[in-house]
């Protein structure tokens, strides 16, 4: 089935530096999503994206719905230490069984104070 | 109560024992859903329910059961499992299947089989 490619897969920074992922697909998307993970729990959503060129805030958090459909970004910036943990994006494919949401596989982000 | 509760929060069993993970939303959601989270694996989709109907199994071995008695409601009974059916099972709702605003996901279960 449909797979979605996150990159990187971890990264490692130091505190105060900015952070940017990103996740493809090979088809059109009508809606992306970003979560993230902190360890022993379970994904939280940071923000939706619902039309193509939309860029959203929320905090450092920036994230954009690619023009083509098929890529979303997530940028952090000015990172700090509470920002570990694995980032998840999601979205949901055009014409897409049951419009159940499609996972990438994850970026693990390492703040060092 | 609000959000997704999942109990209990961890959980170790032999391959021969029978247990139920139990999965709890009150947001008024209709769609739930089991995941199974391993390391270095995307997040894999196990089991939907939309309006307490099941939609979705997404060729899980018959080891795994899922119920689901009401839309607030949805339990995964455990049977004879293997070893490599040790991850963080993760249960998460939705306002119903195919909602656009994403997921609410509870904190998973941490099985262990031994």
């Amino acid at each position: 089935g449909q797979q979605l490619n996150q990159s990187p897969q971890s990264m490692f920074i130091q505190e105060g530096e900015d952070v940017s992922m990103n996740c493809t697909s090979s088809s059109i998307f009508n809606t992306w999503l970003w979560y993230k993970q902190e360890p022993g729990e379970g994904p939280v959503l940071l923000i939706a994206l619902y039309k193509a060129g939309e860029l959203t805030s929320n905090g450092r958090l920036t994230a954009q719905f690619g023009i083509t459909r098929k890529d979303s970004f997530l940028n952090i910036s000015a990172s700090i230490p509470s920002d570990v943990g694995i980032y998840f994006c999601a979205g949901q494919e055009y014409g897409g069984s049951q419009g159940n949401l499609i996972f990438g596989k994850g970026t693990k982000l390492s703040v060092k104070p | 109560e609000t959000g997704v509760t999942q109990t209990p929060r961890h959980l170790v069993m032999g391959m021969t024992n029978k247990k139920s993970l139990k999965c709890e939303q009150h947001l008024g959601h209709n769609a739930m859903y089991w995941y199974k989270q391993s390391a270095k694996k995307p997040l894999e989709l196990m089991f939907v329910y939309n309006f307490k109907e099941q939609t979705e199994n997404n060729s899980v071995p018959s080891r795994f059961s899922p119920e689901c008695p009401n839309s607030s409601h949805l339990f995964l009974h455990l049977h004879t499992l293997q070893p490599e059916d040790s991850a963080l099972y993760l249960c998460a709702s939705s306002r119903e299947q195919g909602a656009s605003n994403g997921y609410t996901f509870g904190s998973g279960t941490r099985l262990t089989v031994v």
